[in-house]
């Protein structure tokens, strides 16, 4: 089966600028989790949606960030106005079956440089 | 709230040698899935091991294996005959079911391992 498709990989903005990400989920999927990496860290939920409802989105700046899934498959997460802490690889992951246990399945993630 | 925590923020080990990454995490949950990941700079996250906490034997994938300890909330990864490819970040993760019946999934800080040839 595809995996966990995101874009684009690389983004380079300047401050101030609006940007926007890009995750398709594996097929099937209901849950999608948006996470934030910053550099040297592990990956910080920013908002988990179930379907086309957000579940949870606690941690999620809402001043600067929004994210949508509007159809319950696709979704994007947008940042505006940038921030250089902004800076670090957002990680896109749908939630699936393997045999009997539920796991968490990764797109490769986009790298942000907010500069 | 749950926690997971890495106290090795890096580590390093001889090809082929043995090497024991260290998690710890804090929940009252009693039902719990616990994983290992790896993370190399492709930026891939890669499932290594997992771990149901209902199951009291130790998971074992080749040459990664866990001890769990259930009473201790303690997860530990070990990785034998250490290659060169094991080199990358190591995530420790933990997932619990919600009330709203979907899972939360959260990461520990990390640990990046080098093997050295």
């Amino acid at each position: 089966e595809a995996g966990v498709a995101q874009s684009p990989r690389y983004k380079i903005i300047e401050k101030r600028q609006s940007v926007a990400f890009w995750c398709n989920p594996i097929s099937g999927h209901a849950t999608l989790y948006w996470y934030q990496q910053i550099l040297g860290q592990g990956p910080k939920l920013l908002i988990q949606f179930q379907n086309n409802g957000v579940v949870d989105d606690s941690q999620l700046p809402k001043d600067r960030f929004s994210a949508e899934r509007l159809k319950g498959v696709d979704s994007t997460l947008k940042i505006q106005p940038a921030k250089l802490e902004d800076s670090a690889v957002y990680l896109c992951a749908s939630l699936g079956l393997t045999g009997l246990v539920t796991e968490a399945f990764f797109g490769q993630g986009t790298r942000l440089t907010v500069v | 709230a749950q926690t997971v925590t890495q106290s090795q923020p890096e580590m390093s080990v001889q090809e082929a040698e043995t090497v024991t990454l260290s998690c710890t995490y804090d929940t009252s949950e009693s039902n719990y899935y616990l994983f290992w990941y790896k993370q190399p700079p492709s930026r891939q996250m890669i499932l290594v091991i997992r771990q149901e906490a209902y199951k009291q034997q130790n998971a074992t994938e080749n040459r990664f294996s866990v001890n769990f300890q259930k009473a201790a909330k303690s997860f530990s990864l070990k990785i034998s005959d250490s290659q060169l490819g094991d080199t990358a970040m190591y995530f420790c993760a933990f997932m619990k079911h919600r009330s709203s019946g979907t899972y939360k999934y959260i990461f520990g800080t990390g640990t990046r391992l080098k093997v050295l040839a």
